[in-house]
């Protein structure tokens, strides 16, 4: 069974820093997937950055990046230019590529990162 | 595109009561997935829907829990004989077929089992 660990249950940022979040995970497989989701107080959690295994390059989105090591088993979440918005719970996620049948591709979760803000 | 919409989105009962749950996917989605999410947890896998054939169960779906989805279309997760340790949220999330795909959550049920 694959795991995810998320070791840094609370970070802060100053506004319009830069703050890493990080995650590893255990897996025997070597095609999967990675996200990252964000889930404000009291709102629905969204996707925040993907990244396939296969692919050497990391992902990519707007503020958001990743540090994809396949060796190391690590999948860190930087953000940049913070904002007030950007406060949130930060769930790390993994899910197998490929299942068999009509299989489900469940996620996995670490038990997320809260991110504050401070003005 | 309305997104994955789940009602209600609070529900206080008392132990013992019987609890259901809606959850409408979005429309082109004939996959859809329930996760439980406990205090300071991540959300963890409860059931499966491809279309209307539940095809995956997690063990954490004891028989107290049930879940349908007629017509591949809404879904619904009931809970019978509700106990205090089934208090956590209840996300709904729908996706497309494929290897690629993305699941989109809703915004959640929250139940407080007195």
């Amino acid at each position: 069974a694959q795991t995810v660990t998320q070791s840094q249950p609370e970070m802060s940022v100053q506004e319009a820093e830069t703050v890493t979040l990080s995650c590893t995970y255990d897996t025997s497989e070597s095609d999967y997937y990675l996200f990252w989701y964000k889930q404000p107080p009291s709102r629905q959690m969204i996707l925040v950055i993907r990244q396939e295994a296969y692919k050497q390059q990391n992902a990519t989105e707007n503020r958001f990046s990743v540090n994809f090591q396949k060796a190391a088993k690590s999948f860190s979440l930087k953000i940049s230019d913070s904002q007030l918005g950007d406060a949130a719970m930060y769930f790390c996620a993994y899910r197998s590529a490929i299942v068999p049948g009509a299989g489900s591709y469940q996620l996995t979760f670490g038990k997320g990162t809260k991110l504050s803000v401070i003005p | 595109d309305t997104g994955v919409s789940q009602d209600p989105r609070h529900k206080i009962t008392k132990r013992g009561q019987n609890v259901t749950f809606r959850c409408d996917p979005i429309s082109e989605h004939n996959r859809l997935y329930w996760y439980r999410q406990t205090l300071g947890q991540g959300p963890e896998f409860l059931t499966y829907f491809q279309n209307e054939a539940q095809l995956e169960k997690s063990r954490l779906l004891s028989d107290r829990f049930s879940a349908e989805r007629p017509k591949g279309s809404f879904s619904t997760l009931e809970i019978q004989r509700t106990e205090q340790g089934d208090s956590a949220m209840y996300l709904c999330a729908s996706s497309t077929s494929g290897r690629g795909e993305t699941q989109y959550f809703g915004p959640g049920t929250r139940l407080l089992v007195l």
